[in-house]
């Protein structure tokens, strides 16, 4: 059982470049949630979705776009680059009710 | 006010001490509540949900004190093993569910 899977482990980009990060999961959790996570600032929620063409906005969704097109995969997209996007990223999904987020490993991208 | 806050530390400690974290949330209709686990440059991984009556899992005690609105962790007889980033989740609203706002962490250090 895979859990989470998320591409790339790491990423460089130039500013203004544009990229996705692939999320996957193989546990049939319909909410799925994108996070940063920035030294001192802990996880922000970025976009989330509670099913398959569902997405909403978390606490910080600008530059990034989202979509949910099936239950497995919850891509973000990177449309400009900039060196403020420069984070850690994590995938998340949990089951419906509430419940313990699992986590990906985490995609590290730096924005120069 | 953030809507979880969290005293960054490090807390440092010797091999079989005890140590508490508090954790203080803003919102007063939160429900449910967690602690996660986080290794340097790793995924967060659940520690332990925070039930009303408290709950324990060998060395570790959940607490939640609603009227003061905060969540304690509790580490007896701590191991170097424990030497970790811990993080107190909370709904993001009211019957949010899933959806999960992270302090910014304690960052434990446990020394021989």
């Amino acid at each position: 059982n895979a859990g989470v899977t998320q591409t790339p482990k790491f990423q460089v980009l130039k500013t203004g470049q544009s990229m996705t990060l692939q999320c996957a999961q193989d546990m049939n959790h319909e909410y799925m949630s994108w996070y940063r996570q920035d030294p001192g600032m802990g996880l922000r929620l970025i976009h989330y979705s509670v099913g398959a063409g569902i997405t909403d906005q978390g606490e910080v969704p600008n530059g990034y776009n989202v979509s949910r097109s099936t239950t497995e995969d919850f891509p973000l997209r990177l449309l400009s680059a900039a060196p403020s996007q420069t984070s850690v990223y994590f995938c998340a999904s949990s089951p419906p009710g509430g419940g313990p987020l699992h986590f990906g490993n985490g995609t590290r991208l730096t924005v120069t | 006010r953030k809507e979880v806050e969290q005293d960054p530390g490090p807390f440092n400690v010797p091999e079989g001490a005890t140590v508490a974290f508090n954790c203080t949330y803003s919102n007063s209709a939160s429900q449910s509540f967690f602690w996660y686990r986080q290794d340097c440059r790793k995924e967060p991984k659940l520690l332990m949900s925070v039930y009303s009556s408290g709950n324990e899992d060998g060395r570790f005690t959940a607490q939640l004190n609603r009227a003061s609105q905060y969540i304690s962790l509790l580490i007896r007889d701590s191991k170097l093993s424990d030497s970790a980033t811990y993080l107190c989740v909370v709904p993001l609203a009211p019957n949010a569910g899933n959806m999960l706002t992270f302090g910014g962490g304690t960052r434990l250090m446990v020394k021989p």
